[in-house]
């Protein structure tokens, strides 16, 4: 099974803050991997997919890259909108999810 | 617009069974892989399984987690995918999604399954 490592588990940032997200695969998957956000009660929403395609609609201060097995979501100028937690998720076999990253108020 | 609900939640007792449906439309139904996941209370996101589309040989896959107690259909005449869950457990509550593969994935917004006596 592919393993996926996210970090940090925790973010503090404030309004602005340029934030960036990191995330494992255990084997290299080249560019199978999405990221989402997931609000309370809510479905997780796609924001990238194939490592680096914004998924339609999604704000460009949200970008990702990395290939193989170190990848990361990058968001250029943090919104208010935008804490909530993140995901990673590998789809080249099967689907396998990070354990998440809370983006909090600093 | 492209949407997938699901629906067929609720509570059920350990050892019975529930069957979910996710009911899709706004694209070719029939193209596509579609995918079950769940995400237990303040957890995160755990694949259960998939039905690939006919073309691909409409064969199924499962998590280690449910193999062997849950099971995956679709009736593409209809747009709908199926999970037949049986012998549930008390570590099968969750919120239950259904999503569209290949990417760009569309998520439904979930269905809540309470394994609870």
């Amino acid at each position: 099974d592919i393993q996926m490592t996210q970090s940090p588990s925790t973010l503090s940032a404030s309004v602005g803050d340029r934030v960036t997200i990191t995330c494992r695969a255990s084997q290299s998957i080249s560019g199978w991997l999405a990221w989402y956000q997931q609000k309370p009660g809510k479905a997780p929403k796609l924001l990238i997919y194939k490592a680096s395609s914004l998924d339609s609609g999604v704000p460009s201060r949200f970008s990702g890259s990395g290939s193989g097995t170190q990848f990361t979501l990058t968001i250029s100028s943090l919104q208010p909108d935008d804490f909530a937690t993140y995901y990673c998720q590998q789809y080249k076999t099967y689907w396998t999810f990070g354990q998440g990253t809370k983006v909090e108020i600093k | 617009e492209v949407q997938l609900v699901e629906s067929g939640g609720g509570l059920v007792q350990p050892g019975r069974s529930l069957r979910l449906s996710c009911t899709a439309s706004g694209f070719t139904f029939g193209d596509y892989t579609i995918t079950w996941l769940r995400q237990a209370p303040g957890k995160g996101l755990e694949w259960v399984g998939f039905i690939r589309n006919k073309r691909d040989g409409g064969t199924p896959e499962y998590a280690a987690s449910v193999k062997g107690r849950f099971t995956v259909s679709r009736d593409d005449s209809k747009s709908i995918a199926y999970l037949q869950m049986n012998s549930l457990k008390t570590e099968d509550t969750a919120v239950y999604y259904c999503t569209r593969d290949p990417p760009p994935f569309v998520w439904g917004q979930g269905t809540l399954v309470t394994v609870s006596s």
